[in-house]
């Protein structure tokens, strides 16, 4: 089955920094890689995803990047401000109908 | 959102216990699954459902046992739970095959197992 990588398991940055979350997968059928945050003591909730025919996609201060011949994609956040603080998780999808998720990286903004 | 609710929100319970976790969604939407989530694991698929009375294991089915007789609910039992299931369980929906569509996550049930 699928497995995905996430590195590292902790980020601290300085507010106004980027920071940067990278994944790796082993299915090369995988073609859909969503990113979820999760707030202390909240649910999961979808920030962005990309498709396998897409290379990169942005929404305001986050993108998203894919390399499907290295089978990783990363996750990065500009300008980072203090409510960007929380845990993030990749995942991706393969052929069949399940999300494999990453273990998560917990990312601290400090004022 | 409100279209996908869980309960309890808090349980503990003893060894050896059943206990039953539910799931309410009202989207319509096809696919429901469970994940427990566990430090330094991250999310892990239990079970999950394609449709009503169609359910599929997931990466750690062991001890659990799900069913699905209404498109809107998804309940996950553990028959008889263990310290090891102590842990924080989502349930989750999506329109169609997680592939095509986003998953939205309940608010979650922490379970104390003693």
């Amino acid at each position: 089955g699928e497995n995905v990588e996430q590195h590292p398991s902790t980020l601290s940055v300085q507010e106004g920094d980027s920071a940067v979350i990278k994944c790796t997968y082993s299915d090369s059928a995988s073609n859909y890689f969503p990113w979820y945050k999760q707030e202390l003591g909240k649910r999961p909730q979808l920030i962005i995803d990309i498709r396998s025919n897409v290379g990169e996609k942005k929404d305001q201060r986050i993108a998203v990047t894919l390399n499907k011949t290295a089978k990783h994609f990363s996750l990065h956040i500009t300008e980072t401000q203090p409510e960007d603080s929380a845990v993030y998780f990749c995942a991706a999808s393969g052929g069949y109908s399940t999300l494999t998720f990453g273990k998560g990286t917990m990312l601290l903004v400090s004022p | 959102d409100a279209g996908i609710t869980q309960s309890p929100r808090y349980k503990i319970t003893e060894t050896g216990r059943q206990v039953t976790l539910m799931c309410h969604q009202t989207w319509s939407h096809s696919y429901m699954f469970w994940y427990r989530q566990d430090l330094g694991h991250g999310l892990r698929l239990i079970y999950y459902s394609a449709a009503a009375d169609i359910t599929d294991k997931g990466e750690v089915p062991d001890g659990y046992v799900v069913s699905r007789s209404k498109t809107e609910n998804f309940p996950l039992t553990l028959e008889s739970a263990t310290r090891s299931q102590t842990s924080v369980y989502f349930c989750a929906s999506s329109l169609v095959a997680e592939g095509d569509s986003p998953l939205h996550f309940g608010n979650g049930t922490r379970l104390t197992v003693t």
